[in-house]
């Protein structure tokens, strides 16, 4: 199996700041990440496909990039509704799809 | 539109059995593999495993294989999970997504308590 290791496992950040959540996998896994928002009560959100490839509809202040190993999601200007769980999670023929362990991010 | 329908909620016994759908719309089902996500309260998102519905081929995490059954009935768009003998420790969320991970079903959580 892929491991995927994600840090910090939590952050606080205020409105308005620039958040870097990392994930990085102990095999080359090119460039097979997705990133996920999850919210409480929701199913989990596609961000990012392919290491840096924004979904359709998120807005444009996430953005990741990353290959290889080593990856990270940015969300520039943090906004009160981007508070949630984020994960990423391998995508390439290298089944089972693991997932990191998840960044808490919340609001100061 | 192409959606995902997951069954509804369950509360069941340890050592009881269940089977829980998620039934696709909108797309040719068979193009695309369901997999199954699981969530224990508190905890992070976890891979199950998936189905091909077009041939019902599956693959499973090693930390799934055994435990649970994954299947598809493409007559009907419809894939399962299923255990024979559930434990407290099945309590969770359960998430079925499409290939892509763009499209999820709402989730269903299973509470198995005596």
């Amino acid at each position: 199996d892929v491991q995927l290791t994600q840090s910090p496992s939590s952050l606080s950040a205020s409105v308005g700041d620039r958040v870097i959540i990392t994930c990085q996998a102990k095999q080359d896994i090119s460039d097979y990440i997705n990133w996920f928002q999850h919210k409480p009560g929701r199913a989990p959100n596609l961000l990012i496909y392919d290491a840096s490839r924004l979904e359709t509809g998120v807005p444009s202040r996430f953005s990741a990039t990353g290959f290889g190993t080593d990856f990270t999601l940015t969300i520039n200007s943090l906004q009160p509704e981007d508070i949630a769980t984020y994960y990423c999670q391998h995508s390439d023929n290298l089944l089972p799809f693991t997932f990191g362990g998840g960044t808490k991010l919340d609001i100061k | 539109e192409v959606q995902l329908v997951q069954s509804g909620a369950e509360v069941k016994k340890p050592g009881e059995s269940l089977k829980i759908s998620c039934q696709g719309s909108g797309y040719n089902f068979t193009t695309y593999w369901i997999g199954w996500v699981r969530q224990m309260p508190g905890m992070g998102l976890e891979w199950m495993g998936l189905v091909y519905p077009h041939d019902s081929d599956t693959n499973y995490s090693p930390s799934f294989e055994g435990r649970v059954t994954i299947s598809a009935d493409k007559s009907i768009n419809t894939a399962y999970l299923q255990w024979s003998s559930l434990k407290p420790s099945d309590s969770a969320m359960y998430y079925c997504v499409r290939r892509g991970m763009a499209v999820w079903g709402q989730g269903t959580t299973v509470i198995v308590s005596s």
